[in-house]
């Protein structure tokens, strides 16, 4: 397809268990993001690759969180342990991060994780 | 770092009503400004975004936003809402430097409640 493709779109875990949510950008997008999205609390960033540079973790909430991108395409957002404070909707996106399409993001639907 | 404030977390009006969101931004060197949708049941899409050249932008739908770099903002505006305007909306900014281009930041986000 197209557009971002996220799975899964729902994930009921119990606590304690790992889970694994898959982002595939789009082709070509340079720059791929994860964000969680929590009632209430808007847009919480969590982990930014662009191109082959280091990845920008600064946003994981703890480390239990952690993120990879392989051949600067596919990225799969691990959660460690989880706790039922992790349930919300992860959303990934991706850039094609030229010019004046700069920070103009595409969004998956988004994995729904519930945490039991 | 960056940050990005946005005032009416909140906000309800009756159809035919005019709507501003406000949106201010913390960094002052060189910036691209985006606006973007959640319709309910959505994924997030963009609105509009500033990147040069008329501060003034029009988006889709017809909503506008004017960059006003004096005062670090970027108000989102629609003379006369409608019910399908109903939806959450996120100011985003992503600043440019020698090193290229830094993460988007977004706000905290805007619910708007358009009632018929």
């Amino acid at each position: 397809g197209a557009g971002v493709s996220q799975s899964p779109s729902n994930k009921v875990t119990e606590k304690g268990k790992d889970v694994e949510l898959r982002c595939d950008p789009i082709s070509g997008h340079t720059a791929l993001y994860w964000y969680r999205q929590s009632l209430g609390q808007g847009l919480e960033f969590l982990i930014y690759f662009q191109g082959n540079s280091a990845p920008d973790k600064s946003g994981l909430p703890s480390d239990r969180f952690s993120a990879e991108r392989t051949g600067g395409s596919v990225s799969t957002l691990t959660i460690q342990r989880t706790q039922q404070e992790d349930s919300a909707v992860y959303l990934c996106a991706s850039s094609l991060h030229q010019g004046s399409n700069t920070g103009e993001l595409f969004f998956g639907e988004g994995s729904r994780l519930t945490v039991l | 770092a960056q940050s990005v404030s946005q005032h009416n977390h909140h906000v309800i009006l009756s159809e035919a009503a005019s709507l501003e969101l406000g949106c201010n931004y913390s960094y002052g060197g060189t910036v691209n400004l985006f606006w973007y949708v959640q319709y309910p049941g959505q994924h997030l899409q963009l609105l509009l975004k500033y990147f040069s050249g008329d501060p003034l932008v029009k988006g889709i739908k017809g909503f506008e936003a004017e960059f006003i770099k004096s005062k670090f903002s970027f108000n989102l505006r629609k003379p006369s809402v409608q019910w399908s305007d109903t939806a959450e909306y996120f100011c985003a900014v992503t600043r440019r430097n020698s090193g290229g281009y830094q993460k988007v930041t977004f706000g905290i986000g805007t619910k708007l409640q358009v009632i018929p």
